[in-house]
């Protein structure tokens, strides 16, 4: 059964400080894998798609790194800020699988306070 | 530019009593897809739409159903909302799949809260 796990379940940093998620999937054969930030009462907004080949993506603040041989990823966050506050969400697509079909991980609510 | 939309943002519904959701999308994409997502959960797929073709998931019940009239709308219907209906309801839209998609997003409406009292 494919499944996507992420730790840690919710984390908590002081403002300007840096974190680092994790996500741990079975998906095969794979894909891509996919960060959503969801802030509280909205839908869910990509920052990074990786495909096989890609080891790292980055998207201003938010930089992601894919081992597909350990069929690791992680999320890194710079120099946080209190809008980073909100959940995140690896999605991992296994070949053929449609973009919304995909394995969702139950997120990491992260919380910055000032 | 909002690319998915979802009407309303947040629907208060009695117990038992029909509620339709409503989403629309400017990106022409093929699929159009249904979740259900409660509190700290990751979203749960109910059903979707690939063009006119209407594929459920295995575990949704029967009172939720769905239609999509043409390419830029579908609607979800919830026939008898229950208590534990209460959730956020998200549309999705991606292009269709095959190897010419394989690698494509999902884009997310900002969702509907439903509060069932």
């Amino acid at each position: 059964k494919n499944q996507v796990e992420q730790s840690p379940q919710s984390l908590i940093i002081l403002e300007g400080k840096n974190c680092t998620l994790q996500c741990n999937y079975t998906v095969s054969p794979f894909s891509n894998l996919r960060w959503y930030k969801q802030d509280t009462g909205r839908g869910p907004v990509s920052l990074t798609i990786m495909t096989f080949s890609e080891n790292t993506k980055s998207n201003g603040r938010y930089t992601a790194t894919l081992d597909a041989d350990t069929k690791q990823s992680s999320l890194h966050i710079t120099a946080s800020q209190l809008s980073d506050s909100a959940s995140y969400i690896c999605v991992v697509s296994g070949e053929y699988t449609n973009a919304g079909k995909s394995t969702f991980g139950d997120g990491t609510t992260l919380t910055v306070k000032p | 530019d909002a690319m998915v939309i979802q009407n309303p943002r947040y629907q208060v519904t009695q117990f038992g009593k029909p509620v339709t959701l409503s989403c629309s999308q400017t990106l022409n994409h093929n699929v159009m897809y249904w979740y259900q997502q409660k509190s700290s959960q990751a979203p749960k797929l109910l059903f979707h739409y690939y063009d006119k073709d209407f594929n459920n998931e295995a575990d949704t019940p029967d009172n939720f159903q769905s239609r999509r009239p043409n390419t830029s709308f579908c609607f979800l219907d919830i026939r008898s909302p229950g208590l534990g209906d209460a959730a956020m309801y998200l549309c999705a839209t991606s292009r269709g799949w095959g190897r010419g998609a394989m690698n494509t997003e999902a884009f997310f409406g900002q969702g509907t809260r439903l509060t069932v009292v």
